[in-house]
């Protein structure tokens, strides 16, 4: 059974701040990591697709990035806005499907 | 990006009655859809995967017989739970992707399911 895991579990931040959070997979059969945001009653949103370690990739004020020898992935919120609460997930590909962490649910408080 | 639906999006039926979720792909061919599981407090958990015109995949654990799938063309996958049962109860959720390996898969906004 895969284990892919994220950190915190929820995070309480004020609006202008920045923040971080973790997701960690494991290190072999790696192909892809993906980072989601879900907000209640809607689609999970794709955020991004990452491959390649030490890979790199923003969205605005969101970015990610890639550690696959150690098995972990870290996505930035910069300047944290009301619009950014939601539940952000990560997912590990590999063996051809999805294998998804719990979520870490983010509150900006105004 | 891509918009995936899904209906419904709230459904309770009662026990031993059987249930038909919808997944379509709107602005793109799914080339493969996936259907997940989501237990309270837990992770998505993924039941099944589909190509179009093929017999679905499931993942071990889950009952082939209870949660059948069919995916007879390229914007539209099915599951149907027969004769759902309380414990049935749960929050489904499709996918969708193009054919590349690691293309992004898009998903659906769910379906609550409440078996009485």
């Amino acid at each position: 059974i895969l284990n892919v895991e994220q950190s915190p579990q929820s995070l309480h931040v004020q609006e202008g701040d920045s923040t971080n959070f973790t997701c960690s997979f494991p290190s072999s059969n790696f192909y892809a990591l993906h980072w989601y945001r879900w907000e209640t009653a809607k689609s999970p949103e794709a955020l991004f697709v990452m491959t390649l370690n030490g890979d790199e990739k923003k969205k605005g004020r969101i970015s990610a990035t890639l550690n696959t020898k150690e098995g972990y992935s870290y996505l930035y919120i910069k300047g944290s806005q009301p619009e950014d609460s939601a539940t952000y997930l990560c997912a590990f590909f590999g063996n051809e499907k999805l294998t998804f962490g719990t979520g870490t649910r983010l509150t900006i408080i105004p | 990006g891509a918009v995936v639906s899904q209906h419904p999006s709230r459904v309770i039926c009662k026990s031993g009655t059987s249930v038909k979720i919808e997944c379509r792909s709107l602005d793109f061919q799914a080339t493969t859809m996936f259907w997940y599981r989501q237990f309270p407090k837990q992770s998505l958990m993924l039941m099944a995967t589909s190509n179009e015109g093929s017999k679905a995949t499931y993942e071990q654990g889950v009952e082939k017989d209870k949660f059948l799938i069919n995916h007879a063309s390229l914007t539209l996958s099915t599951l149907t739970v027969t004769s759902a049962h309380p414990e049935d109860s749960s929050f489904y959720i499709c996918s969708a992707k193009g054919p590349g390996l690691v293309d992004t898969q898009y998903f659906g906004p769910g379906t609550r399911l409440t078996v009485l």
